[in-house]
């Protein structure tokens, strides 16, 4: 069964601080994607990765930065949140077949608040 | 600039119609489309993927279509039932990546 996860659901933190939203696949994919999502908007690319240490900033300028240690987990981190950082955050994976890429599979969305 | 556009606004029917959303494309040449479904506070689910070389695909009552001429793609849901309630987007294939349009937000009456 695909399974793609992220925590936390909900996050509401201040201004300046440090956060980091959790993914993890269990498909064994390749390929992992980081997107942000404003309400009734479309998904916009912020970071993706081809395998474990491989990482490459999307179509989006994000202040954020991502790791790829191990091939299930992709987390994303804010050094310093603001409120223009309010988003949805939802995080991706895919089989890596070249140019004919298979369906991604998307995890729940962490829901982000900066006050 | 490259672009991506949906119906802008909501789709309203009744039980049992069918649904037809839109998408157009401008300055993209895709090898491939997709079409997910999204639930309010959810990821996007995959529907349908289809390729450059094929005018159409359909799966249970899902039918979708690609002009690459007109640069457009239809995306139909036949005898419609209130659980096909949703945003719907469709997704191109660019630089062996997705652009996601903004979805068009369906809503089936009973």
């Amino acid at each position: 069964e695909a399974d793609i996860y992220q925590t936390p659901r909900y996050l509401v933190i201040g201004t300046g601080k440090k956060i980091t939203l959790e993914c993890s696949q269990t498909m064994g994919h390749d390929k992992m994607y980081w997107y942000q999502q404003d309400p009734g908007m479309e998904l916009h690319l912020i970071h993706y990765s081809y395998g474990v240490n491989s990482t490459e900033k999307g179509d989006l300028s994000s202040e954020s930065t991502v790791s790829r240690i191990r091939t299930e987990h992709f987390p994303l981190t804010l050094e310093s949140a603001r409120p223009s950082h309010t988003s949805q955050y939802l995080c991706a994976s895919s089989e890596f077949t070249g140019r004919t890429q298979g369906e991604q599979f998307f995890g729940p969305g962490t829901r982000l608040t900066v006050l | 600039s490259q672009k991506i556009e949906q119906n802008s606004e909501a789709l309203n029917i009744q039980e049992g119609k069918t649904a037809t959303l839109t998408c157009n494309y401008t300055n993209y040449s895709p090898a491939y489309l997709q079409w997910y479904r999204q639930d309010p506070g959810r990821g996007p689910v995959f529907l349908l993927l289809i390729r450059e070389n094929e005018k159409e695909k359909r799966k249970e009552r899902l039918k979708v279509t690609f002009d690459t001429t007109l640069k457009q793609s239809l995306f139909h849901i036949t005898a419609s039932q209130p659980a096909d309630s949703a945003t719907y987007l469709c997704a191109l294939e660019n630089d062996y990546k997705l652009s996601f349009g903004a979805g068009t937000t369906v809503t089936v009456r009973a």
